[in-house]
């Protein structure tokens, strides 16, 4: 059964940069497409960009500029970094699995992890 | 920049109603269009793909249909279970979701 779990920090100040990673476990971090998905309180989802084998990278034109997800296949985990984070970025952060670029939809997610932009 | 508009934005109905969310995007899609179901303090989870495709392990009472710019998603018998928001999303260019529609109990 494939299971992935967000991780990192739960507090960020404002202007630094967000950094979680996604840690993939019962199957490969190969050949997958691997987005992450933010969710502010109250509000509804908003795609944040995908990664696929290192290669191909995808980001929402709203984050393009502040964005950075990259992969570690040895470890089988996937990151994300946000940089000058404002209070408009707390959210809960999920990861999931696309098999297909969206095709067949995110067929796995983690189970989220909020993290708060504050001093 | 592709935008997904869901209606209605909430609605109240009984066990045993046939419920219909609908989703329509600014500019055609063909039938790049998924569903999601999420319950509070939980992942959304997949329903439905490429717009009438049913997720495996979904029941049968959820249905997608649509192509281009109108969809529609089907909850034919709502059970207890099903009181949640659902999502659309469209995987034509980027990823784009519609703003939820939560179903409560009426």
């Amino acid at each position: 059964q494939v299971k992935l779990q967000e991780s990192g920090p739960g507090l960020v100040k404002p202007s630094e940069t967000l950094s979680l990673t996604c840690t993939v476990s019962g199957g490969s971090i190969s050949n997958y497409y691997w987005s992450w998905i933010r969710q502010p309180p109250g509000k509804g989802l908003e795609w944040i960009g995908y990664i696929y084998n290192s290669g191909s990278i995808n980001y929402n034109p709203s984050f393009k500029s502040r964005v950075t997800i990259s992969v570690d296949t040895s470890k089988n985990q996937f990151s994300l970094k946000l940089s000058s984070v404002t209070a408009a970025d707390t959210a809960v952060y999920y990861c999931a699995r696309d098999p297909s670029s969206g095709v067949r939809g995110f067929d796995y997610w983690g189970q989220g992890t909020l993290v708060t932009v504050s001093s | 920049d592709f935008q997904m508009t869901q209606s209605p934005s909430s609605l109240s109905a009984s066990v045993g109603d046939r419920v219909t969310i609908t989703c329509r995007a600014n500019q055609s899609i063909s039938r790049y269009l998924n569903w999601y179901q999420q319950k509070p303090g939980k992942a959304p989870k997949l329903l439905i793909y490429t717009a009438s495709t049913l997720q495996s392990g979904v029941p049968s009472r959820f249905s997608g249909s649509g192509s281009g710019t109108d969809f529609t998603l089907t909850i034919s018998s709502l059970q207890p279970e099903d009181f949640a928001t659902y999502y659309c999303q469209q995987t034509y260019s980027t990823f784009t979701f519609g703003g939820g529609t939560m179903v409560e109990i009426k």
